[in-house]
């Protein structure tokens, strides 16, 4: 079965920098992969995805990279802000089934003021 | 927007003893899911459920758990005999069709498991 490794599992940058958070997945057949970020108590929630018929996606201050060939996907964050500050995590399933999404284990970022 | 709703959001209970977890998918969304989150770790998954039966369970869905849609709005999910392992939060999600890449999962905010 797929298996979702997630790197790192805590991250410390300065408000305005950048983030990077990076995931391998091992199942070949995965090709979509959603993102979700968990505020502290709360519902994880998609904040971004991608299919493996593309290389990249953006929306706004959020990106993410996907090479399927090394089956390596990540997250970008840029000019981050303290309401980045949440656990993030990564996740691979496929997306024509009803197949069960896998996550990472997390990534808790923090944003220093 | 409409949102998948849990009941309860904390439920403490005995080692031993049965518990039901409460879900009301969004109500155009045909598949089903229960996820758990034990404290600090990942989101793990138990169980898809589709057209009134499962469609893929893990291994931590054992025996000792169930699925039911025992109405046209509700999915429960039920342990019959907690034991401390269990404690986590359970998150129930839904998805209007297609495998989660056609339709997103949208995730209620949990219940709060804790079995003392």
């Amino acid at each position: 079965g797929e298996n979702v490794e997630q790197h790192p599992s805590t991250l410390s940058v300065q408000e305005g920098d950048s983030a990077v958070i990076k995931c391998t997945y091992s199942d070949s057949a995965s090709n979509y992969f959603p993102w979700y970020k968990q505020e502290l108590g709360k519902r994880p929630q998609l904040i971004i995805d991608i299919r493996s018929n593309v290389g990249e996606k953006k929306d706004q201050r959020i990106a993410v990279t996907l090479n399927k060939t090394a089956k390596h996907f990540s997250l970008h964050i840029t000019e981050t802000q303290p309401e980045d500050s949440a656990v993030y995590f990564c996740a691979a399933t496929q997306y024509s089934s009803a197949s069960k999404i896998i996550f990472g284990s997390g990534t808790r970022l923090s944003i220093r003021p | 927007e409409p949102e998948v709703t849990q009941t309860p959001s904390h439920q403490v209970t005995q080692m031993g003893q049965e518990v039901i977890l409460r879900c009301v998918p969004i109500s155009n969304h045909l598949y089903f899911y229960w996820y758990r989150q034990i404290l600090g770790q990942k989101v793990e998954f138990l169980v898809s459920f589709y057209n009134n039966e499962i469609s893929e369970k893990s291994e931590i869905f054992d025996d000792q758990f169930s699925v039911e849609r025992p109405d046209g709005s509700n999915f429960t999910l039920k342990i019959r005999s907690t034991k401390l392992e269990d404690s986590a939060m359970y998150f129930c999600a839904s998805s209007e069709g297609g495998g989660p890449g056609n339709s997103p999962l949208h995730f209620g905010n949990g219940t709060r498991l804790t079995v003392t």
